[in-house]
């Protein structure tokens, strides 16, 4: 069974950082592309980028150029996505997505990992 | 990159049917047929019910069809049913190698 686990719900400050975790399994993790989507609470959903997990490569939406990261660990098949200098409109649900090669879709997607930013 | 243009809402009786648009541009659905629907029931994650702008996948019910001319894609939900009732979301892929999604339809099953 395919499946996307991510890490828990995160409250930070303003300014501050926050690292989202995405472990896969039931598929060879390499084989399929990893992207993060956000919605903030009663908003649609935002693409936030791309990770190719085969290489390490990845592609950011320019809205988060600059204040996010994303990376994975091979070895224990997992995904992560920090976003820096965090604001409150950063508050929401963060989805990660796979996507085989070029398939140009999403799924199946994590459960979601709430960030809540407040000072 | 701007959000894709949908209906705010859209609804239909019980075993009728309900059809989305979802508006782009030249640079992202006008010029890829990777445009994808998902479905989004409340407090759970998006599922993709349409792909490459027709194409359902493995599981997914023959009621859910996409079409796409010019500039617009459509999903097409036929036999309303109860489980029907949620966000869909389009998307596509654009210039750039990114994506948008658009901005979202609340259907309600009346």
């Amino acid at each position: 069974q395919v499946i996307l686990v991510q890490s828990g719900a995160e409250v930070k400050k303003p300014g501050a950082s926050v690292k989202v975790s995405c472990q896969a399994s039931g598929y060879p993790f390499t084989t399929y592309y990893i992207h993060w989507v956000r919605q903030a609470p009663g908003q649609g959903l935002e693409w936030m980028g791309v990770l190719y997990t085969d290489g390490g490569s990845v592609k950011y939406a320019d809205n988060f150029e600059g204040r996010v990261t994303m990376t994975r660990d091979t070895s224990t098949s997992t995904a992560y996505m920090e976003l820096r200098n965090l604001r409150s409109e950063d508050t929401a649900m963060y989805y990660c997505g796979r996507e085989f090669h070029a398939d140009y879709w999403f799924g199946p997607w994590g459960q979601g990992t709430l960030v809540s930013v407040s000072s | 990159q701007s959000a894709l243009t949908q209906p705010p809402s859209a609804s239909g009786s019980l075993g009728q049917s309900v059809t989305i648009s979802c508006t782009g541009t030249s640079s992202d659905v006008g010029n890829y047929n990777y445009v994808s629907w998902y479905r989004q029931h409340p407090g759970k994650a998006p599922k993709v019910i349409i792909y490459e702008v027709n194409k359902r996948p493995s599981g997914v019910a023959d009621r859910f069809s996409g079409s796409k001319s010019g500039n617009t894609a459509s999903l097409t939900v036929s036999a309303l049913q109860a489980e029907d009732e949620a966000d869909y979301y389009c998307c596509s892929y654009a210039s750039g190698n990114v994506y948008v999604f658009g901005t979202g339809t609340k259907v309600t099953v009346l």
